[in-house]
């Protein structure tokens, strides 16, 4: 079956360091990939996208790009900011059938501290 | 505001107590969803439904009861909630032929 495996948590920066979690994939056929964060207290929210190989989705700085060859989508971010600590998710996309299932990583903790 | 709203947010209960979670969207989404989010486990699916009227099991459905009664809504049920049932759970709703989910802003259950 599907699976997403991400690094492990938590994860402590200061302000203005660079972002790297990494996110790899097992799954049939050409998932689409995604990464979801959620903030304290808060629901998940999509933060990007790709939908196949070599795609990069991108949004508020963080980036992610779709490689088939080492089925990786690892999220990066070149200076983050307190208000980036939450937690990261990485997730895949079934297209097989009409469910669409997502299936999640465990997720990391992110803190970011001034 | 496009929207999907849990209700209530926090609940405790005792074991065998029936209980609904309701779930509402305003987007006219066909297809919505109910995911348990448990430490060191990420997010699982427990029921789906791609319109009204037409529900799925997920991957964890067991002890749970799904309706789609209107477009709008997809309560979750407990008929019996055992204490393996706390968790913090998740509604969500995408449009057809779109991979995106939106998620709810979650209801966190403890059963004594």
């Amino acid at each position: 079956g599907n699976s997403v495996t991400q690094m492990e948590g938590p994860v402590t920066l200061s302000e203005e360091a660079f972002l790297t979690i990494n996110c790899t994939y097992t799954a049939t056929g050409y998932p689409s990939l995604f990464w979801y964060v959620q903030y304290p207290g808060e629901g998940l929210q999509l933060l990007l996208k790709a939908t196949k190989a070599d795609d990069k989705g991108s949004n508020k700085g963080f980036e992610a790009t779709y490689r088939k060859e080492t089925t990786s989508f690892h999220l990066e971010k070149g200076s983050v900011q307190v208000s980036d600590s939450a937690v990261y998710f990485c997730a895949l996309s079934d297209r097989g059938g009409s469910n669409y299932k997502l299936t999640f990583g465990k997720g990391t903790l992110l803190t970011v501290n001034p | 505001e496009a929207q999907v709203t849990q209700n209530p947010r926090y609940l405790i209960t005792v074991t065998g107590k029936k209980l609904t979670v309701t779930c509402s969207q305003n987007m006219n989404h066909e297809y919505m969803s109910w995911y348990r989010q448990d430490p060191g486990l990420g997010l699982r699916q427990i029921y789906y439904s791609m319109n009204v009227e037409v529900t799925d099991k997920g991957d964890v459905p067991e002890g749970y009861k799904v309706s789609r009664k209107e477009k709008r809504n997809f309560p979750l049920i407990l008929e019996s909630p055992s204490p393996n049932q706390t968790s913090l759970y998740f509604c969500a709703s995408r449009r057809g032929g779109q991979e995106a989910q939106y998620f709810g802003p979650g209801t966190r259950l403890l059963v004594l």
